[in-house]
């Protein structure tokens, strides 16, 4: 079954060092990725997303990610955080085991991160 | 730069009252979804919908769900009866053309029943 993982519920990390939170996925096929962010009472905002090409891909806010098919894994980075960055972040995989017009995205349980100053 | 809404931002109702949750997506996206967030829990999909039809929808969404587009604008959810399991954050999100994959979210309507 097609699987998002984020191994950290939180991640706390001081305002200008680098942070990096974890995703690994399980799926058949070539994976469709992406990294969305939650700010308290807000709706999912888009960050990112691999669909082919560049393993490293870059998106909002300063934000990448690296794309590693060997690991299964899709960690998102920045490499100075800053207070703002302080939401709830999460990983989820495009549904590819069914053809046609189904989009579906699968997600990950979030990962908290905290930037203190 | 277009969004997605959702109206109301925070509905209550009492067990087995029917709610109807709105969303108007951005315009020229084609693809439209219906997840669900419990609290402290993972978003979970509901269903999908393209060309005025479900195009696929999860064990969740059984026969007390149903989407609608009215209009050429608004996409609703609605629940006939609902039950305490119901209470959760509703996100409405869309997409666009075939190669467009990003899903863009509306900002919730939070649902409690009481």
């Amino acid at each position: 079954a097609q699987s998002v993982a984020q191994p950290e519920d939180q991640v706390n990390v001081a305002e200008g060092n680098p942070l990096t939170v974890k995703c690994t996925y399980s799926v058949s096929g070539n994976p469709y990725l992406f990294w969305y962010v939650q700010y308290p009472n807000r709706g999912l905002q888009f960050l990112l997303k691999y669909i082919t090409g560049d393993n490293l891909v870059k998106g909002s806010y300063g934000f990448e990610a690296e794309f590693n098919k060997s690991q299964t894994s899709f960690h998102l980075k920045k490499p100075s955080a800053l207070v703002s960055d302080s939401a709830l972040y999460f990983c989820a995989v495009r549904d590819i085991l069914n053809a046609g017009n189904n989009r579906k995205l699968i997600w990950g349980l979030g990962t908290s991160l905290a930037v203190n100053p | 730069e277009p969004e997605v809404t959702q109206t109301p931002s925070h509905q209550v109702t009492q067990m087995g009252q029917e709610v109807i949750l709105r969303c108007v997506p951005i315009s020229n996206h084609l693809y439209f979804y219906w997840y669900r967030q419990i609290l402290g829990q993972k978003v979970e999909f509901l269903v999908s919908f393209y060309n005025n039809e479900i195009s696929e929808k999860s064990e969740i969404f059984d026969d007390q769900f149903s989407v609608e587009r009215p209009d050429g604008s608004n996409f609703t959810l609605k629940i006939r009866s609902t039950k305490l399991e119901d209470s959760a954050m509703y996100f409405c999100a869309s997409s666009g053309q075939v190669k467009t994959y990003e899903q863009y979210f509306g900002p919730g309507t939070r649902l409690t029943v009481t």
